[in-house]
C-alpha cells in the first residue's frame, strides 16, 4: 500500500482557495486517488477520485502531475464549514476489497 | 448515492459487558466492509476487513476475540466488542465497498464509552 504525507494543519481565511499538497511516492500504476473529508464526530465524506492530470467536480478539482507521485486537492472559495480533517488516500479502483489505510490527515481551519 | 447506516450513533456501557454495533449498506450490496476505530485528535485506524460469508481479517495488533465481526449477509455487518473496558472507549466507523463505485461509503460512526 502506497503510504502518503500530508501536511499536519492548515489555516486559511474565508473566501479564499486552498490547496493541500500530499505525497505518495510508492503509487503502483492501479491505484487510484481519493480525498475524503472528515468533520468532528462524523465518518468520513468522499469529495473526489482521480488518476492523472485534472479532475473537477462541484466542490473541488484534484491535480495530478504526469509522474503521479503526488497531487492536490483544490479547494476554492472556503467557507468555515469547510474547517475539517482532509484525507488523501491512494487505493485500487474497482475491486471493493482492498483496504483502505488512512494517514493522518490535514487539519484545515478557515478563520472568518 | 450509496448509504451506509451506523448504528448506534452513540452507546454508554458498564465495564466487562459487551456491544454489538450494526452496519447496513441501504441501497447496494457491499461485498466487503471495514471498520475502523478513532481516538480522539487522531486518525482512523483499520481494525478489520469483512468480506460477506467469510471470516474477518484482522489488522496486526487487533485482538479478533475481542472484536467479533460478523458479516452475515450483503447489506449487514456487525462489530461486537466483547467484555468492554473504559480503554475500548472510542470512535468506532465502518465503511463499505461494492467494487464498482468511486471510492468506499462511510457511516457516520458509533461513538463507544465505557464505564
Amino acid at each position: 500500500l502506497a503510504k502518503t504525507t500530508q501536511p499536519i494543519s492548515m489555516d486559511s481565511y474565508e473566501g479564499q482557495e486552498v490547496n493541500i499538497t500530499c505525497s505518495h511516492n510508492n503509487i503502483a500504476t492501479n491505484d487510484y486517488i481519493t480525498w475524503y473529508q472528515q468533520f468532528p464526530s462524523q465518518g468520513p465524506r468522499f469529495i473526489i477520485q482521480g488518476y492523472k492530470t485534472k479532475v473537477t467536480n462541484e466542490v473541488a478539482s484534484l491535480f495530478i502531475p504526469a509522474d503521479r507521485k503526488s497531487s492536490t486537492l483544490s479547494l476554492p472559495r472556503v467557507s468555515l464549514s469547510d474547517t475539517a480533517v482532509y484525507y488523501c488516500l491512494v487505493d485500487t479502483r474497482g475491486t471493493g476489497g482492498f483496504k483502505t489505510i488512512f494517514g493522518a490527515g490535514t487539519r484545515l481551519f478557515v478563520k472568518a | 448515492g450509496a448509504v451506509v447506516s451506523q448504528h448506534p450513533s452513540w452507546v454508554i456501557c458498564k465495564s466487562g459487558t459487551s456491544v454489538k454495533i450494526e452496519c447496513r449498506s441501504l441501497d447496494f450490496q457491499a461485498t466487503t466492509m471495514f471498520w475502523y476505530r478513532q481516538f480522539p485528535k487522531q486518525s482512523l485506524m483499520l481494525m478489520a476487513t469483512s468480506n460477506e460469508g467469510s471470516k474477518a481479517t484482522y489488522e496486526q495488533g487487533v485482538e479478533k476475540d475481542k472484536f467479533l465481526i460478523n458479516h452475515a449477509s450483503l447489506t449487514l455487518s456487525t462489530l461486537t466488542v466483547t467484555s468492554a473496558h473504559p480503554e475500548d472507549s472510542s470512535f468506532y466507523i465502518c465503511s463499505a465497498g461494492t467494487g464498482t463505485e468511486y471510492g468506499y461509503t462511510f457511516g457516520s460512526g458509533t461513538r463507544l464509552t465505557v464505564v
